[in-house]
């Protein structure tokens, strides 16, 4: 079964600063892969995905995400984050038709 | 376009009470959702539907909750009787191709 790992379950950074956002997961064979945002008391809302193509995505909001096969990586990178990027993030596979796999969130706090 | 609509919002019961959520998809979207999300924790499947049929139901614990999808468009989704453990926000979302749009959520308390 699918797996998926965040390596951090919250990262602190100040606003205007970079951030990245580290995402692993089990198997390279056929991935699509997701980030989703959820915001305080709301669903989740899809800020980019890879299904095929170029490794490098680019999303909503500035965020951006890199298809690493070798190292079955996607972690996902802003080069300035701003106060209305505090929020979970998720990251999510899901191999061919079968079910998404969501890890455990990682919790984005912009210190101004 | 619409969203995903969830409700209620919220809701407290006490445990070995009953309780139902309702979702309405997007409309024209066949496959419907349903997640249950743990409080630091990821969401996680409770049942697939396309159209009114199951795809994947393997991690819904049919003792206590089920889930009905009538005329493939909204769905409810209960639990009887109610447990501490299944507080949590219960996600509906629905999906045309490869995106999930997800609604607001239930967040539901056993006390």
């Amino acid at each position: 079964a699918q797996s998926v790992t965040q390596l951090d379950s919250q990262v602190p950074v100040f606003e205007e600063a970079p951030v990245e956002l580290r995402c692993n997961y089990s198997s390279s064979v056929s991935v699509y892969l997701f980030w989703y945002v959820q915001y305080p008391n709301q669903g989740l809302q899809l800020l980019l995905k890879y299904l095929s193509g170029s490794t490098l995505v680019k999303g909503i909001n500035g965020f951006e995400a890199e298809f690493n096969k070798s190292q079955t990586s996607f972690h996902l990178r802003k080069p300035s984050v701003h106060i209305s990027d505090t929020a979970e993030y998720f990251c999510a596979v899901r191999k061919g038709a079968q079910k998404l796999v969501f890890g455990q969130g990682t919790r984005l706090t912009i210190n101004p | 376009e619409a969203g995903v609509a969830q409700s209620p919002r919220y809701k407290i019961i006490e445990k070995r009470q009953s309780v139902a959520f309702w979702c309405n998809p997007i409309s024209g979207h066949a496959t419907l959702y349903w997640y249950q999300q743990i409080l630091g924790q990821g969401p996680k499947l409770l049942i697939q539907f396309q159209n009114n049929g199951v795809v994947d139901d393997s991690q819904l614990p049919k003792d206590r909750f089920s889930a009905e999808r009538l005329k493939g468009v909204d769905s409810t989704l209960k639990i009887q009787p109610a447990k501490l453990e299944d507080s949590a926000v219960y996600l509906c979302a629905s999906s045309f191709y490869q995106e999930q749009y997800f609604g607001p959520g239930t967040r539901l308390t056993v006390t």
